[in-house]
């Protein structure tokens, strides 16, 4: 069974500073997703990391992807208030379309 | 495109009523799944569809619930009855699949409904 792990569950962090959020995946899967979830909203796309090695950036956010140890990482530069959210990974069950979701990382960023 | 659109938005009902959630998902995607968020159990996977075929209902808790999918862009999420355990944010989501060359198995989420059960 492919379970998603992430950690930390909860992050408090000042503005301005750096910090990464990791996704472990037990099952090999070459496909990886991270989503963003606003407080009483829905979830929003961010990346799709589809091999190994896959870097991708979206301002002061940098994901990446390392198949091999079944680990990605979310890098957050210089946070601000505006990124406070909750950040879900996401594996495809191979062989299917089901994608098996971590539990989230709820973000705070405080001024 | 209006993306994934769900209604209602919002739903009250009494314990043992009959809930009926909606969902229109995005023209072209072949695959839309029914989740459920709550505080406790996070997001988990209800069913979803390919080509408005049921494939996995695994996830679906009871036989209260059923979803149909009549034609590519509607599909229906159904609680008979309802139970104040059902309360929860309900989402659709669609997606290309995996064979897509662009969006792979991305999946985009509706705006959700978020069902009350007294």
């Amino acid at each position: 069974e492919l379970k998603v792990e992430q950690n930390p569950l909860f992050l408090s962090m000042q503005e301005g500073k750096n910090y990464t959020i990791y996704c472990n995946y037990s099952t090999t899967s070459d496909r990886l997703y991270w989503y963003r979830q606003d407080p009483g909203k829905s979830l929003e796309s961010l990346f799709v990391l589809l091999s190994n090695g896959a870097v991708k950036q979206e301002g002061r956010l940098m994901a990446s992807l390392d198949t091999k140890a079944r680990l990605s990482t979310l890098h957050i530069t210089a946070a601000v208030h505006d990124l406070s959210a909750t950040y879900f990974c996401a594996v495809d069950k191979g062989g299917s379309e089901k994608l098996v979701f971590g539990k989230g990382t709820k973000l705070t960023v405080n001024p | 495109d209006a993306g994934v659109i769900q209604s209602p938005r919002h739903e009250v009902t009494e314990m043992g009523q009959e809930v009926t959630l909606r969902c229109k998902p995005i023209s072209g995607h072949d695959y839309l799944f029914w989740y459920r968020q709550t505080m406790m159990r996070g997001l988990e996977l209800l069913i979803y569809f390919n080509n408005n075929v049921p494939i996995d209902d695994s996830g679906m808790p009871e036989d209260r619930f059923s979803a149909k999918m009549p034609n590519a862009s509607f599909s229906t999420l159904k609680i008979q009855p309802s139970e104040p355990r059902d309360s929860a944010v309900y989402f659709c989501a669609s997606s290309s699949g995996v064979g897509h060359a662009i969006t792979y198995n991305e999946q985009f989420f509706g705006p959700g409904t978020r069902l009350t059960v007294l």
